[in-house]
């Protein structure tokens, strides 16, 4: 059964710092692996999607890389923001399986 | 242009009653989902449907009934609310079932059971 977990569950961080999430899944077969924002009361936004045949991708001060073998994502973002804070899930697409599973999120501030 | 629209934002009601959330994309996408997160924040799939046709159906009571008039509309109605009912319900959809790519959410409903 696929479980994805991301540590840390709260980060806090003044404004510039760079800034590591973390995502691991238990079962290598994914068709992707992807990153989302999500804001209070709000949907979510897709960021970074990474097909299993690549190892990274990039967007602006984002960049997320895959280690399937391993089983982890980390998700970079450079100088961070105050308009970055937010929770940040980590979500696999399981090869024929038709469905997102996701980690619990990483909710960041981002500090003045 | 709101892509993924969803009815009610806020929902509060009390234990026992039936409801019901709405949920329409103009994306023209074959493939709609609703997903629940709980208090813990995780998100996880309760059903899916393609072209109107129920592809995934999750672990979930059968108080909760999923109805697709037509591929652009995926409605949830919950019979008999309990407290542990209470979460914000996701809808979403995407092109290609099949890869992962292009899911687009809306903004939750939250429901509150009393």
């Amino acid at each position: 059964k696929q479980e994805v977990t991301q540590i840390p569950a709260a980060l806090s961080v003044p404004e510039g710092e760079n800034l590591v999430l973390n995502c691991s899944f238990t079962d290598s077969a994914i068709y992707n692996l992807q990153w989302f924002r999500q804001d209070p009361g709000k949907g979510l936004t897709s960021l970074l999607l990474i097909q299993s045949s690549q190892r990274e991708q990039t967007s602006g001060r984002l960049n997320a890389s895959l280690d399937k073998s391993s089983g982890r994502s980390t998700l970079y973002i450079a100088a961070s923001q105050p308009g970055d804070s937010a929770t940040y899930l980590c979500a696999v697409f399981p090869s024929n399986t038709g469905k997102l599973i996701f980690g619990q999120g990483t909710t960041l501030q981002v500090k003045p | 242009d709101t892509a993924v629209s969803q009815t009610p934002k806020y929902l509060v009601t009390q234990m026992g009653n039936d409801k019901s959330i709405k949920c329409e994309q103009n994306l023209g996408h074959d493939t709609m989902y609703w997903y629940k997160q709980d208090s813990k924040k995780f998100l996880k799939i309760m059903f899916s449907y393609n072209n109107k046709e129920l592809i995934i159906n999750e672990t979930v009571p059968n108080r909760f009934s999923p109805k697709s008039p037509d591929k652009a509309h995926l409605n949830l109605h919950i019979n008999s609310l309990e407290l542990g009912d209470s979460a914000v319900y996701f809808c979403a959809s995407s092109h290609l079932s099949g890869t992962g790519v292009g899911y687009t959410f809306g903004s939750g409903t939250r429901l509150t059971v009393v």
